[in-house]
């Protein structure tokens, strides 16, 4: 299994409270991405990073935001969270480094809840 | 990307093959087909991935259509760990911007 934590695993917080999630990786892989999860929705991207202070938007981007100050690093910030972002949070990673090995590998999620 | 269509559910018999089939009319010359599991509660897992030759590794095999409109991914000999969601992804390869389209895939459950 590709070396992803995200911390914490579980958070139940209340609305308009700062939260921020973490993923960590030891692969050394330049592109990292938050990604959603809801029931009926599938998986939907957040933010995503190619590199150290690099980030761009993914389609469900509102309300959040990302900083990536080392390659190990990637973190999901929820200014004031609502309990519309009540969710079950996948960091992944890819290291695009070419046709065979460009593929996105996840970590074991963080499920929150906003009261 | 383009848009992939599969079966919302499935069953199979522990031990005998699972087929899973995805259609992706749609799909153009750049894009490659991926598949990924997700299995209750867990982070979505690779499983493999191709362009139009068929590809086999550890976990599964994938049957890509000459035409490439539809493909099937095979796990040979299913066990009840495989009982999981399975998602068909079809993405061209753009460097810069490697979000993958999650549908709603399909439920396999292996029946012991």
């Amino acid at each position: 299994d590709a070396g992803i934590t995200q911390s914490p695993r579980h958070k139940v917080t209340e609305t308009g409270t700062p939260v921020t999630l973490r993923c960590h990786q030891t692969e050394n892989h330049r592109y990292m991405y938050w990604y959603r999860q809801d029931p009926g929705h599938g998986l939907r991207l957040i933010h995503y990073s190619y590199g150290v202070k690099d980030t761009d938007k993914g389609e469900v981007s509102d309300g959040y935001s990302v900083s990536r100050s080392k390659t190990e690093d990637f973190l999901l910030t929820l200014e004031s969270a609502t309990s519309s972002q009540t969710s079950v949070y996948f960091c992944a990673i890819s290291s695009s480094g070419g046709v065979s090995t460009d593929t996105q590998y996840f970590g074991p999620g963080t499920r929150l809840t906003v009261l | 990307d383009a848009k992939t269509t599969q079966p919302t559910s499935m069953d199979c018999a522990e031990g005998r093959a699972a087929n899973l089939p995805c259609n992706h009319s749609t799909i153009s010359g750049n894009e490659y087909v991926y598949w990924y599991r997700q299995i209750h509660s867990q982070g979505p897992q690779y499983i493999i991935h191709g362009l139009k030759n068929n590809e086999t590794n550890e976990m599964a095999s994938l049957i890509i259509t000459e035409d490439r409109k539809s493909s099937t991914l095979i796990l040979p000999h299913a066990t009840l760990r495989d009982t999981a969601v399975y998602y068909c992804i079809v993405r061209a390869r753009n460097f810069g911007n490697e979000k993958l389209t999650f549908g709603t895939g399909t439920r396999l459950t292996i029946i012991p």
